[in-house]
C-alpha cells in the first residue's frame, strides 16, 4: 500500500462547477499537509498547507484535513479553464531537523468551457 | 512571482558530458533543499535532500557519484548530473524550505523546473 493515494483521474468538469480533490494517507506521523497546482511542463505551485485538521481557506480554494480518517481534500469553487492542471497531494515529517515530503500521483484536471 | 528559481530552464547535452542545474531560494535562507526528477505523466520523485554546509542524503536507488549535489550557501544548491546518458534526460526539479515573506508560511516552495535532454 502506498504511503499516499490518489485518483490520478482524469477528471472533467464544466466551467463553475465545484471541484473536489481528495487523497487518503496510512502514515499517521504526517504533520504538514499540502496541496501544489503542477501546469505541463511546469514545477508545482505551492496552493495551500496546513498543519491541522479542519478547514482553510484561501480565495475559491478550500483545503480540508481530517486526521482522525487520515483524508485531505481540496475544493475549488467556481472553477475556471485556467484551472486546468495537475493537482499533486503532498504530505511531509520533520524530524530532528530531516524532512521528507511524500506525493500523491497527481489528478488531471480539466475545466470544460 | 517565483520564490525558488532554477537554471537553467532547458538543456541540451552530449552524451558524455556533465551539466550543471542551480537552485536558488529567492529572498530567503534555505537551509533545506530537495532534489527530485519526473517522468512524463508520473509523480516527483525524491533524488536527495540537501542541507546547507553537509553532505547530500541520497535517496535509494539514486547513485551518489553519478547526481552531485553541493549545498554551498543558504540560498543556493546544485545538482550536477555526470557522464550524462540518454536515459538521464527528465525534468528536474528543486525545492526549498523557507519563508519568503512575513505574510507567506514557512513551508516549502518549487523551482520552475530544468528540462535535461541528453542527446
Amino acid at each position: 500500500q502506498k504511503e499516499v493515494e490518489q485518483d490520478p483521474g482524469p477528471l472533467s468538469v464544466p466551467e463553475g462547477a465545484i471541484v473536489s480533490l481528495n487523497c487518503t494517507y496510512s502514515n499517521s506521523a504526517f504533520q504538514y499537509f499540502m496541496w501544489y497546482r503542477q501546469y505541463s511542463r511546469k514545477g508545482p505551485e505551492l496552493l495551500m498547507y496546513t498543519y491541522s485538521s479542519g478547514n482553510k481557506e484561501d480565495g475559491r480554494f478550500t483545503a480540508q484535513v481530517d486526521k482522525s480518517s487520515k483524508y485531505i481534500s481540496l475544493f475549488i469553487r467556481d472553477s475556471q479553464p485556467s484551472d486546468s492542471a495537475t493537482y499533486l497531494c503532498a504530505m511531509g515529517i520533520s524530524n530532528f531537523g530531516n524532512e521528507k515530503l511524500t506525493f500523491g500521483t497527481g489528478t488531471r484536471l480539466t475545466i470544460i468551457p | 512571482g517565483a520564490v525558488v528559481s532554477q537554471h537553467p530552464s532547458w538543456v541540451i547535452c552530449k552524451s558524455g558530458t556533465s551539466v550543471k542545474i542551480e537552485c536558488r531560494s529567492l529572498d530567503f535562507q534555505a537551509t533545506t533543499m530537495f532534489w527530485y526528477r519526473q517522468f512524463p505523466k508520473q509523480s516527483l520523485m525524491l533524488m536527495a535532500t540537501s542541507n546547507e554546509g553537509s553532505k547530500a542524503t541520497y535517496e535509494q536507488g539514486v547513485e551518489k557519484d553519478k547526481f552531485l549535489i553541493n549545498h554551498a550557501s543558504l540560498t543556493l544548491s546544485t545538482l550536477t548530473v555526470t557522464s550524462a546518458h540518454p536515459e538521464d534526460s527528465s525534468f528536474y526539479i528543486c525545492s526549498a524550505r523557507g519563508q519568503p515573506n512575513p505574510s507567506s508560511g514557512n513551508t516549502i516552495y518549487f523551482g520552475e523546473g530544468s528540462w535535461l535532454t541528453v542527446v
